[in-house]
Formats: structure tokens, sequence, C-alpha cells
């Protein structure tokens, strides 16, 4: 089975802070993707990444970076958190050979 | 471009009852399209998928959806609501005109009474 990884379930950070979500998936994936869930708004894609040390800008990369210097792991950024950054961040990996994308279980992220 | 809606934010059944959640597309190539489910505080789960061949689909959990080009539908169906499928669900597409990347719906949240 495939297996996305995120490093924490839950996070409370205050405003100012940099704030780095982590995600590893252990099936050789060369896509990695950041989603953002809110209620009512569905999965808003934040960047994503076709292969190592390569990113793309998804729909709202505002106040958002990522890192992605191993094929496993893919890295969301938050320079400077806000309140409106609180939200549910989503971890998705899909290989070439595949067509669907697998998830992580989600960082619940509130910025105070 | 790609895009999905998925009519009514919340829809509201009894156990036992048909459940259909509606979802429509639009993609100006052949799409792959998806339904998910999320439970609370859960990443996403794959319930069904179609990519090519036979329209209609068959998932886990005794869901179906058929793919219909006409309509550029994918509505996902079960006979009788079980407790248990409470939950959100969320349809997507992805097609070589997006990159192969899955964009979403804004969601269903299905309530199941007793």
């Amino acid at each position: 089975d495939v297996k996305v990884t995120q490093s924490s379930r839950y996070l409370v950070k205050r405003t100012g802070e940099k704030v780095f979500l982590e995600c590893v998936q252990d099936m050789d994936h060369e896509n990695m993707f950041w989603y953002r869930q809110d209620p009512g708004l569905g999965l808003r894609l934040i960047y994503f990444s076709y292969d190592v040390k390569m990113k793309e800008k998804g729909d709202i990369p505002e106040g958002y970076s990522v890192s992605r210097e191993k094929k496993e792991r893919f890295s969301l950024i938050l320079e400077s958190a806000s309140t409106n950054q609180t939200s549910m961040y989503l971890c998705a990996s899909r290989g070439y050979q595949n067509t669907e994308a697998f998830f992580g279980q989600g960082t619940r992220l509130t910025v105070v | 471009a790609q895009s999905v809606t998925q009519l009514g934010s919340h829809v509201s059944v009894s156990e036992g009852a048909l459940v259909l959640l509606r979802c429509n597309y639009s993609s100006s190539v052949p799409p792959y399209l998806f339904w998910y489910v999320q439970y609370p505080n859960q990443g996403l789960q794959l319930l069904l998928k179609y990519t090519t061949g036979a329209t209609l689909v068959k998932g886990i959990n005794g869901f179906e959806a058929e793919f219909k080009k006409s309509e550029t539908s994918f509505h996902l169906t079960k006979p009788s609501a079980h407790m248990s499928d409470a939950a959100e669900y969320f349809c997507a597409v992805s097609s070589s005109g997006g990159s192969y990347i899955p964009t979403f719906g804004r969601g269903t949240s299905l309530i199941v009474h007793p």
C-alpha cells in the first residue's frame, strides 16, 4: 500500500512564525502536491512538484513556498504565518503509472 | 481547463435509503474522474475512479458511479445508506489538459439519519 505521511496531525503556531509542514511518501512517486482544505471551498492546490527540485505554483501560492530536495519528501513552508492560513493542509502524491493521487492524513494548522 | 461542480453541499438520507451525490465536470479533453471520501479529521481515501472503458464503475463500500459523457456527469450512488457512510465526499477530475493534476469539487457532506 502507498503510504503518504504528514509529520503532524495538529499544529498551533503564532502569527509571524515560520512554519514547516512535512510530507513523506514511500512509493517513489514523481508527483507531489500540497492542497489546502476549507469548509465550503473544497481542496485548493497550493503548489505541486513533478520532480526533485522542481516546483510549480498552484491556484493559491501566495504566502507559501515549498521545498523538494529528495524525491520522497515535499515540504510546505509558511514564511510568516497569518491567521488566515488557519486551515487543513493535505499532501498527496502520484506516480506516472498511477491515475489517482494518494493522500496523507492531513495537518490541521491553527495560527493564533 | 478542467473543473468540477458538486451539486448540494449537504445531502441528508435515512439509513437504508438510496444515496445519490451529484457531480458534473468540465474538461476539453477526455477526463479521468474520481470520487474520494473523507472521514472527520482524516485524509482523502479513493472510493472509485473512471479512466477508460466501462462507464459504470464500482468502488469500495458498495458505491458505484456512472460516467455519462453526453451529460458531463459522474454521479455517485449507493442503493442502501449505512450510518458509517456519513462523511464528506469529493469529486475530482484530472486530464492531460491539466497536466493530470487533480481538480476537486467543493465537497458534499452526507448525513445519515437512523
